[in-house]
C-alpha cells in the first residue's frame, strides 16, 4: 500500500496569517496518460463530516473559499491556506487515489496561536 | 443536498459481528460508489469498500475475508457486516459517497463510535 505522510502533526498558526500543511506519498501518484496527481484533501472539524476540499491536487471542489489551495506533483504535496481564520481550526488529511486501496496521512491539525 | 446517516450498534463483544446502515436522503443511488472508511482513536483513517447500487463490491484486502457490504435501494440504505470483531475493530465508521469512481468522497456521515470490548 502507498503510505501517505503528513508534516507537521500539529500547526499554531495565527489569524489572518498562512497555513503551509505538507503530505508526502511514499511512491508516484502522478499518471502519466492525464498528468493528474491523484491526492484529495480534507477538512475535519470536531463534531462534524469530514470535507472535501481538493481533488487532483489542486482542483478545489464546489463551494470551497479560495483561501484554500492545493499544489504538488509525484510525491510531494502542499495545502495552502491564506488568511487564516478561527473557523479552520481542524484536523487536515491527505489521500492518494492512485491506487487500491485509496490510504490517508495521519492528518495535521491546525489551531489558532 | 446530500446527507448521509450511519446508524448501529455502539458497543460489542469480540468475536461478534459488527452491523451498520447507512440512510442516503436528499439524493439517489445511481451511478455512485458508497463507501465505508473507518478511523481508529488516534490513528488515520481507513478506507473498508464500497458497494454500488447494483450491487457490486469492492473491499481493502486487509479486511476483505471479514467484510460484507450490501445495498437496499428501495429505502435508501446501504450496509456494513464486519465479522468476528476484536479491539482493533474499535473505531469512529463513517459512511461517504465517491462520484466519480475514482475513489476520493465528496459527502460523508456525520460517523459513529463502535467500540468493542468484552
Amino acid at each position: 500500500d502507498i503510505v501517505m505522510t503528513q508534516s507537521p502533526d500539529s500547526l499554531p498558526v495565527s489569524l489572518g496569517e498562512r497555513a503551509t500543511l505538507q503530505c508526502r506519498s511514499s511512491q508516484t501518484i502522478l499518471h502519466d496518460f492525464n498528468n493528474k496527481s491523484y491526492l484529495a484533501w480534507y477538512q475535519h472539524k470536531s463534531g462534524q463530516p469530514p470535507k472535501l476540499l481538493i481533488y487532483w491536487a489542486s482542483t478545489r471542489e464546489s463551494g470551497v473559499p479560495d483561501r484554500f489551495t492545493g499544489s504538488g506533483s509525484g510525491t510531494d504535496f502542499t495545502l495552502t491556506i491564506n488568511n487564516l481564520q478561527a473557523e479552520d481550526v481542524a484536523a487536515y488529511y491527505c489521500q492518494q487515489f492512485y491506487t487500491s486501496p485509496s490510504t490517508f496521512g495521519q492528518g495535521t491539525k491546525l489551531e489558532i496561536k | 443536498q446530500v446527507h448521509l446517516q450511519e446508524s448501529g450498534p455502539a458497543v460489542l463483544k469480540p468475536s461478534e459481528t459488527l452491523s451498520l446502515t447507512c440512510s442516503l436522503s436528499g439524493g439517489y443511488f445511481g451511478s455512485f460508489y458508497w463507501n465505508w472508511i473507518r478511523q481508529a482513536p488516534g490513528k488515520r483513517p481507513e478506507w473498508i469498500g464500497f458497494v454500488t447500487y447494483i450491487g457490486t463490491t469492492n473491499y481493502s484486502p486487509s479486511l476483505q475475508s471479514r467484510v460484507t457490504m450490501s445495498v437496499d435501494t428501495s429505502n435508501n440504505q446501504f450496509s456494513l457486516r464486519l465479522a468476528s470483531v476484536t479491539a482493533a475493530d474499535t473505531a469512529v465508521y463513517y459512511c461517504a459517497r465517491d462520484a466519480s469512481g475514482l475513489r476520493f468522497f465528496d459527502y460523508w456521515g456525520q460517523g459513529v463510535l463502535v467500540t468493542v470490548s468484552s
